[in-house]
């Protein structure tokens, strides 16, 4: 079993959709989880970055984090064209210093 | 905040050339820097973990006289992939962390050797 496990996709889904991305994780040592975006040929932007559960909401973008599942979440509100990119989630038990483990990644499109 | 700029953003040189890759946190100090390489259409695989003034901690099967890691300041960290040859094509990616702060990531070098 993969420490991080990623539905690679891909999926496509109209303008204006509520979009939801999830990761599987193992390792009940991870406290700290990210959600990067990665446009084609770009290095990956961070979007949500949650330390331990619960909720974070950032624009239209909300992340939440459910530790006893071992089960992390990103919606997409209104989801708009320029949300066509690849999602990673990646964690680590340590923070930024440590290193992270990336799940393998989903391609999103929103068509308009 | 948390910007990281790589350069160059596209290189394409000769097989047996050497090439070096800068990468620069532009607006804070960065404690430890990342080396990543990535394939089409996978995710990241991470090449080596730098610390300002150490030497670099490489990744099982990396090889660390291949891939020179040099991170000489809290602000500059580079990668020469020495003696090139055309397996070395990718796509490399750095990332930069101040103390527990989650990483930001360069926008990317594509290597290309003839």
């Amino acid at each position: 079993q993969k420490e991080v496990e990623q539905d690679p996709g891909p999926l496509s889904v109209p303008e204006g959709a509520i979009v939801s991305l999830n990761c599987t994780y193992s390792n009940s040592a991870f406290q700290y989880f990210m959600w990067y975006r990665q446009y084609s040929r770009k290095g990956p932007e961070l979007l949500m970055y949650t330390y331990s559960s619960g909720n974070k909401e950032d624009g239209r973008f909300t992340a939440q984090v459910d530790k006893s599942s071992k089960y992390i979440s990103l919606f997409i509100r209104d989801s708009q064209p320029s949300d066509s990119a690849t999602y990673l989630c990646a964690m680590s038990t340590q923070g930024g210093s440590e290193k992270l483990v990336f799940g393998k990644g989903m391609k999103l499109t929103v068509n308009p | 905040g948390a910007v990281v700029s790589q350069h160059p953003s596209w290189v394409i040189c000769k097989s047996g050339t050497s090439v070096k890759i800068e990468c620069r946190s532009l607006d804070f100090q960065a404690t430890t820097m990342f080396w990543y390489r990535q394939f089409p259409k996978q995710s990241l695989m991470l090449m080596a973990t730098s610390n300002e003034g150490s030497k670099a901690t490489y990744e099982q099967g990396v090889e660390k006289d291949k891939f020179l890691i040099n991170h000489a300041s809290l602000t500059l960290s580079t990668l020469t992939v020495t003696s090139a040859h055309p397996e070395d094509s990718s796509f490399y990616i750095c990332s930069a962390s101040q103390s527990n702060q989650p990483q930001h990531f360069g926008d990317g070098t594509r290597l290309s050797i003839l």
